[in-house]
């Protein structure tokens, strides 16, 4: 089963911040945040990862809060092609203990 | 990111039939390679895992002998559907990553197969 929960649906305007929440308040101190989106009928895109601080790349920001519990991954300026669903996902970055067991994960629609 | 190719972006065959779907990793060795299967409106599900030149590690559920996986090169992993049934109509799809370094997993544009 999946370690993380995350809304079912949230809806954005375009060109506004879009904020996706994750619960994973049962992540291990050596366990890291990903987190992928999948566009309709395309494998998963990477977003980010994080362990503890928060990140940021061209795409996204990620904030963890300070126990680690949960976390929310902005996209500063959603556009229409930001439509998707988006997983939150943990697991060990180590070796044989990575693997990426996705949730139900949160259907973002931009809207005009 | 890194680019993980796989093919055919979708297949036809025929029940009874077998089917190989190739996963490459384009521009990094990829120790570790993941399939996984999605049915419609749900989530993707692992099926297994393979380390190159080493068995596949299969999930609960997940007939060895019906899904072959051979990953014998660092940049290419087959999934061979055996005896296709429509009820292996899926999308597959397949990940990988460069373990030695810890890199995220990258996914391929996945497979739609569609056994009649």
């Amino acid at each position: 089963d999946a370690k993380t929960t995350q809304p079912t649906s949230m809806d954005c305007a375009e060109g506004r911040a879009a904020n996706l929440p994750c619960n994973h308040s049962t992540i291990s101190g050596n366990e890291y945040v990903y987190w992928y989106r999948q566009i309709h009928s395309q494998g998963p895109q990477y977003i980010i990862h994080g362990l503890k601080n928060n990140e940021t790349n061209e795409m996204a920001s990620l904030i963890i809060t300070e126990d680690r519990k949960s976390s929310t991954l902005i996209l500063p300026h959603a556009t229409l092609r930001d439509t998707a669903v988006y997983y939150c996902i943990v697991s060990d970055s180590g070796g044989s203990n990575y693997k990426l067991t996705f949730g139900k994960g949160t259907l973002l629609t931009v809207n005009p | 990111g890194a680019v993980v190719s796989q093919h055919p972006s979708w297949v036809i065959c025929k029940s009874g039939t077998s089917v190989k779907i190739e996963c490459r990793s384009l521009d990094f060795q990829a120790t570790t390679m993941f399939w996984y299967r999605q049915f419609p409106k749900q989530s993707l599900m692992l099926m297994a895992t393979s380390n190159e030149g080493s068995k596949a590690t299969y999930e609960q559920g997940v007939e060895k002998d019906k899904f072959l996986i051979n990953h014998a090169s660092l940049t290419l992993s087959t999934l061979t559907v055996t005896s296709a049934h429509p009820e292996d109509s899926s999308f597959y799809i397949c990940s990988a990553r460069d373990a030695a370094v810890n890199t995220e997993a990258f996914f391929g544009q996945g497979t739609r197969l569609t056994v009649v």
